[in-house]
């Protein structure tokens, strides 16, 4: 059974710091792993999405890197804003299609 | 493209009623999934539907909850007799078949509120 572990749960960063968002998965076998990113009351929206096959994939600001062997990803975030601030979750596409996802951090850059 | 549409946006219940949510997958999209989001916590699979067949309930808790996908494309999620544990946002999302490369495409979801 696939678990996600995303570390860690809360983050306060100012304004124009550089930061990362750790996620962890312990079944390698994943077709791909997706960002998504969460404001208060809403859906998910989807940040970046990583085949197995790659290593990163990048997004404006934003770059994701995936390390299978070692079963884990990175999310950094560059030069972060207020407008930054929202829930950040990685879900694990593995056997089956079902997407599984850890608890997600909790971001909150302040101005 | 549209995205996926989800209705109502908000519901409040007492406990023992039911309640029936709306889901309208991305056009094309034959993958549907529900999530059950508790506050605070990740979004966790409740049903995986292919095309209006279901490929995964293990986690749907089926004395109480139901799903079905008319036609293949839209969906409705229902729960009857919630509980105060049920409050949750309960999310839709769809994806692309034929290759597990694709990603997912959530709605806004439909946040319940049991009292």
């Amino acid at each position: 059974k696939q678990e996600v572990t995303q570390i860690p749960a809360a983050l306060s960063v100012p304004e124009g710091e550089n930061l990362v968002l750790n996620c962890s998965f312990t079944d390698s076998a994943i077709y791909n792993l997706q960002w998504f990113r969460q404001d208060p009351g809403k859906g998910l929206t989807s940040l970046l999405l990583i085949q197995s096959s790659q290593r990163e994939q990048t997004s404006g600001r934003l770059n994701a890197s995936l390390d299978k062997s070692s079963g884990r990803s990175t999310l950094y975030i560059a030069a972060s804003q207020p407008g930054d601030s929202a829930t950040y979750l990685c879900g694990c596409r593995a056997s089956g299609s079902r997407l599984t996802f850890g608890e997600g951090t909790q971001l909150t850059v302040n101005p | 493209e549209a995205g996926v549409a989800q209705s109502p946006r908000y519901k409040i219940i007492e406990k023992r009623q039911s309640v029936a949510f709306w889901c309208n997958p991305i056009s094309g999209h034959a993958t549907l999934y529900w999530y059950q989001q508790i506050l605070g916590q990740g979004p966790k699979l409740l049903i995986q539907f292919q095309n209006n067949g279901v490929v995964d309930d293990s986690q749907l808790p089926k004395d109480r909850f139901s799903a079905e996908r008319l036609k293949g494309v839209d969906s409705t999620l229902k729960i009857q007799p919630a509980k105060l544990e049920d409050s949750a946002v309960y999310l839709c999302a769809s994806s692309a078949l034929g290759s597990l490369n694709h990603g997912y495409t959530f709605g806004s979801g439909t946040r319940l509120t049991v009292v």
